[in-house]
Protein backbone atom coordinates (compact mmCIF):
# COMPACT_ATOMS: atom_id res chain seq x y z
CA UNK A 1 0.00 0.00 0.00
CA UNK A 2 1.50 3.02 -1.53
CA UNK A 3 -0.38 5.11 1.19
CA UNK A 4 -1.22 9.10 0.25
CA UNK A 5 0.95 10.29 -2.42
CA UNK A 6 1.32 13.85 -3.77
CA UNK A 7 3.52 15.64 -5.89
CA UNK A 8 5.37 17.15 -6.92
CA UNK A 9 7.41 17.72 -3.74
CA UNK A 10 9.33 20.95 -4.10
CA UNK A 11 7.85 23.36 -6.54
CA UNK A 12 8.69 27.53 -7.15
CA UNK A 13 6.65 29.85 -8.55
CA UNK A 14 6.51 33.38 -9.00
CA UNK A 15 3.84 36.18 -7.63
CA UNK A 16 0.73 35.73 -10.05
CA UNK A 17 1.15 32.63 -10.94
CA UNK A 18 -0.89 29.62 -10.50
CA UNK A 19 -0.01 26.39 -9.88
CA UNK A 20 -1.38 23.30 -9.57
CA UNK A 21 -0.89 20.23 -6.94
CA UNK A 22 -2.06 16.70 -6.90
CA UNK A 23 -2.86 13.65 -4.64
CA UNK A 24 -3.73 10.05 -4.90
CA UNK A 25 -5.37 8.67 -1.76
CA UNK A 26 -4.80 5.72 0.09
CA UNK A 27 -6.04 2.70 -1.68
CA UNK A 28 -9.83 2.18 -0.19
CA UNK A 29 -10.43 5.89 0.66
CA UNK A 30 -12.68 7.97 -0.82
CA UNK A 31 -12.46 11.30 0.80
CA UNK A 32 -9.55 13.96 0.18
CA UNK A 33 -8.88 17.05 2.16
CA UNK A 34 -6.52 19.55 2.03
CA UNK A 35 -4.17 21.75 4.40
CA UNK A 36 -2.19 24.64 4.23
CA UNK A 37 1.03 24.25 6.67
CA UNK A 38 2.60 27.91 6.96
CA UNK A 39 6.21 27.31 8.75
CA UNK A 40 5.99 26.32 12.13
CA UNK A 41 2.43 26.17 12.61
CA UNK A 42 -0.26 23.59 12.31
CA UNK A 43 -1.67 22.50 9.56
CA UNK A 44 -4.84 24.72 8.44
CA UNK A 45 -7.98 23.18 6.46
CA UNK A 46 -9.16 24.25 3.29
CA UNK A 47 -11.09 22.26 1.65
CA UNK A 48 -12.44 18.60 1.59
CA UNK A 49 -13.65 16.51 -1.50
CA UNK A 50 -16.07 13.71 -1.79
CA UNK A 51 -18.05 12.18 -4.39
CA UNK A 52 -16.45 14.84 -6.72
CA UNK A 53 -17.94 17.33 -4.90
CA UNK A 54 -16.57 20.33 -2.55
CA UNK A 55 -18.03 19.04 0.93
CA UNK A 56 -16.07 21.73 3.31
CA UNK A 57 -14.70 24.64 3.12
CA UNK A 58 -12.21 26.65 5.52
CA UNK A 59 -11.62 30.05 5.42
CA UNK A 60 -9.73 30.44 2.06
CA UNK A 61 -10.25 32.79 -0.84
CA UNK A 62 -11.53 31.48 -4.13
CA UNK A 63 -8.27 31.55 -5.09
CA UNK A 64 -8.05 28.19 -4.11
CA UNK A 65 -10.13 25.85 -6.26
CA UNK A 66 -10.22 22.18 -6.36
CA UNK A 67 -11.39 18.66 -8.09
CA UNK A 68 -11.82 15.38 -7.27
CA UNK A 69 -11.81 12.70 -9.90
CA UNK A 70 -13.71 9.42 -10.55
CA UNK A 71 -10.14 7.67 -9.20
CA UNK A 72 -11.01 9.56 -5.95
CA UNK A 73 -7.64 11.38 -7.13
CA UNK A 74 -7.66 15.34 -6.32
CA UNK A 75 -6.37 18.29 -7.64
CA UNK A 76 -5.51 21.52 -5.41
CA UNK A 77 -5.52 25.01 -7.40
CA UNK A 78 -4.00 28.27 -6.21
CA UNK A 79 -3.94 31.26 -8.99
CA UNK A 80 -2.70 34.36 -8.77
CA UNK A 81 -0.23 33.49 -6.63
CA UNK A 82 0.78 35.90 -3.43
CA UNK A 83 4.38 35.65 -1.58
CA UNK A 84 2.12 34.21 1.89
CA UNK A 85 0.76 31.07 -0.11
CA UNK A 86 4.13 30.04 0.26
CA UNK A 87 3.62 26.53 2.57
CA UNK A 88 3.94 22.94 2.73
CA UNK A 89 0.25 21.75 1.46
CA UNK A 90 -1.23 18.18 2.71
CA UNK A 91 -2.93 16.11 1.43
CA UNK A 92 -5.22 13.83 3.68
CA UNK A 93 -7.50 11.06 2.75
CA UNK A 94 -10.11 8.76 4.88
CA UNK A 95 -12.98 6.52 4.26
CA UNK A 96 -16.57 8.03 4.58
CA UNK A 97 -17.58 4.83 6.18
CA UNK A 98 -17.01 3.59 9.35
CA UNK A 99 -15.18 5.73 12.12
CA UNK A 100 -11.55 5.93 9.91
CA UNK A 101 -8.43 8.43 11.04
CA UNK A 102 -7.15 10.55 8.46
CA UNK A 103 -3.96 9.28 6.86
CA UNK A 104 -1.52 12.47 5.70
CA UNK A 105 0.38 12.38 2.04
CA UNK A 106 4.38 13.82 2.31
CA UNK A 107 3.00 17.30 1.13
CA UNK A 108 4.15 19.75 -1.23
CA UNK A 109 6.26 22.43 -0.92
CA UNK A 110 5.17 25.18 -2.54
CA UNK A 111 7.88 28.49 -2.55
CA UNK A 112 6.25 32.01 -4.01
CA UNK A 113 9.38 34.73 -5.17
CA UNK B 1 -10.31 31.99 17.02
CA UNK B 2 -7.88 29.77 17.75
CA UNK B 3 -10.42 26.34 18.16
CA UNK B 4 -7.62 24.06 19.62
CA UNK B 5 -4.41 25.72 21.98
CA UNK B 6 -1.65 24.00 22.70
CA UNK B 7 1.16 24.30 24.96
CA UNK B 8 4.02 24.39 25.24
CA UNK B 9 5.69 25.47 22.37
CA UNK B 10 8.61 23.52 22.61
CA UNK B 11 9.85 20.74 25.12
CA UNK B 12 13.43 19.78 26.26
CA UNK B 13 13.33 16.25 28.04
CA UNK B 14 16.16 13.45 29.18
CA UNK B 15 16.36 10.51 27.64
CA UNK B 16 14.14 8.26 29.59
CA UNK B 17 11.77 11.08 30.89
CA UNK B 18 8.14 11.44 30.61
CA UNK B 19 6.99 13.94 28.10
CA UNK B 20 3.72 15.96 28.40
CA UNK B 21 1.99 18.35 26.13
CA UNK B 22 -1.19 19.75 26.53
CA UNK B 23 -4.21 20.88 24.50
CA UNK B 24 -7.43 22.35 25.16
CA UNK B 25 -10.49 22.90 22.83
CA UNK B 26 -13.70 25.25 23.46
CA UNK B 27 -16.10 23.34 21.11
CA UNK B 28 -18.28 20.67 22.95
CA UNK B 29 -19.48 18.76 19.36
CA UNK B 30 -15.94 17.94 18.93
CA UNK B 31 -15.56 14.18 18.96
CA UNK B 32 -12.42 12.67 17.95
CA UNK B 33 -8.99 13.99 19.20
CA UNK B 34 -5.82 12.60 17.34
CA UNK B 35 -2.06 12.98 18.06
CA UNK B 36 -0.25 13.77 15.03
CA UNK B 37 3.81 13.39 14.77
CA UNK B 38 5.39 15.82 12.23
CA UNK B 39 9.66 15.21 11.43
CA UNK B 40 10.85 17.96 9.32
CA UNK B 41 10.34 17.78 5.80
CA UNK B 42 7.20 15.23 6.39
CA UNK B 43 3.78 15.09 6.43
CA UNK B 44 2.24 14.35 9.77
CA UNK B 45 1.44 11.14 10.95
CA UNK B 46 -1.19 9.42 13.28
CA UNK B 47 -0.02 8.87 16.45
CA UNK B 48 -2.68 7.68 18.42
CA UNK B 49 -6.22 8.78 18.64
CA UNK B 50 -9.02 9.32 21.29
CA UNK B 51 -13.01 9.73 21.41
CA UNK B 52 -14.39 11.79 23.85
CA UNK B 53 -16.47 8.56 25.61
CA UNK B 54 -13.20 7.30 27.53
CA UNK B 55 -10.61 8.82 29.73
CA UNK B 56 -7.47 7.53 28.90
CA UNK B 57 -5.98 5.52 25.85
CA UNK B 58 -2.47 3.89 26.01
CA UNK B 59 -0.78 2.79 22.95
CA UNK B 60 2.99 1.35 23.45
CA UNK B 61 4.68 4.65 25.60
CA UNK B 62 2.24 6.79 24.42
CA UNK B 63 -0.69 7.83 26.42
CA UNK B 64 -3.45 10.01 25.98
CA UNK B 65 -5.45 11.07 28.88
CA UNK B 66 -8.58 12.88 28.42
CA UNK B 67 -10.81 15.29 30.29
CA UNK B 68 -14.39 16.30 28.99
CA UNK B 69 -15.18 18.60 31.88
CA UNK B 70 -12.19 20.49 31.59
CA UNK B 71 -12.23 20.21 27.57
CA UNK B 72 -8.40 19.48 27.92
CA UNK B 73 -6.64 16.24 26.48
CA UNK B 74 -2.95 15.73 27.21
CA UNK B 75 -0.21 13.55 25.53
CA UNK B 76 2.28 11.55 27.52
CA UNK B 77 5.26 10.30 26.02
CA UNK B 78 6.64 7.56 28.88
CA UNK B 79 10.72 6.45 28.40
CA UNK B 80 11.03 9.26 25.70
CA UNK B 81 13.90 8.29 23.25
CA UNK B 82 15.94 10.35 20.76
CA UNK B 83 13.96 9.29 18.11
CA UNK B 84 10.92 10.94 19.48
CA UNK B 85 12.50 14.11 18.72
CA UNK B 86 9.83 15.94 16.36
CA UNK B 87 6.89 17.96 16.27
CA UNK B 88 3.46 16.74 17.91
CA UNK B 89 0.82 18.22 16.81
CA UNK B 90 -3.10 17.65 18.94
CA UNK B 91 -6.21 18.02 16.92
CA UNK B 92 -9.68 17.83 17.05
CA UNK B 93 -12.94 17.36 14.69
CA UNK B 94 -16.37 16.65 13.89
CA UNK B 95 -17.68 13.13 12.59
CA UNK B 96 -14.08 12.85 11.06
CA UNK B 97 -14.58 16.31 8.77
CA UNK B 98 -12.13 18.94 8.91
CA UNK B 99 -9.57 19.17 11.55
CA UNK B 100 -8.59 21.91 13.80
CA UNK B 101 -5.02 21.39 15.06
CA UNK B 102 -3.11 22.53 17.58
CA UNK B 103 0.26 25.38 16.77
CA UNK B 104 2.50 22.25 17.58
CA UNK B 105 5.00 21.49 20.07
CA UNK B 106 8.95 20.84 19.12
CA UNK B 107 9.80 18.01 21.61
CA UNK B 108 13.72 17.76 21.44
CA UNK B 109 15.02 14.57 23.67
CA UNK B 110 18.30 14.65 24.51
CA UNK B 111 20.35 12.02 25.18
Amino acid sequence: DAGVTQSPTHLIKTRGQQVTLRCSPKSGHDTVSWYQQALGQGPQFIFQYYEEEERQRGNFPDRFSGHQFPNYSSELNVNALLLGDSALYLCASSWSGVVTEAFFGQGTRLTVV
Amino acid sequence: QQQVKQSPQSLIVQKGGISIINCAYENTAFDYFPWYQQFPGKGPALLIAIRPDVSEKKEGRFTISFNKSAKQFSLHIMDSQPGDSATYFCAASMNFNKFYFGSGTKLNVKP
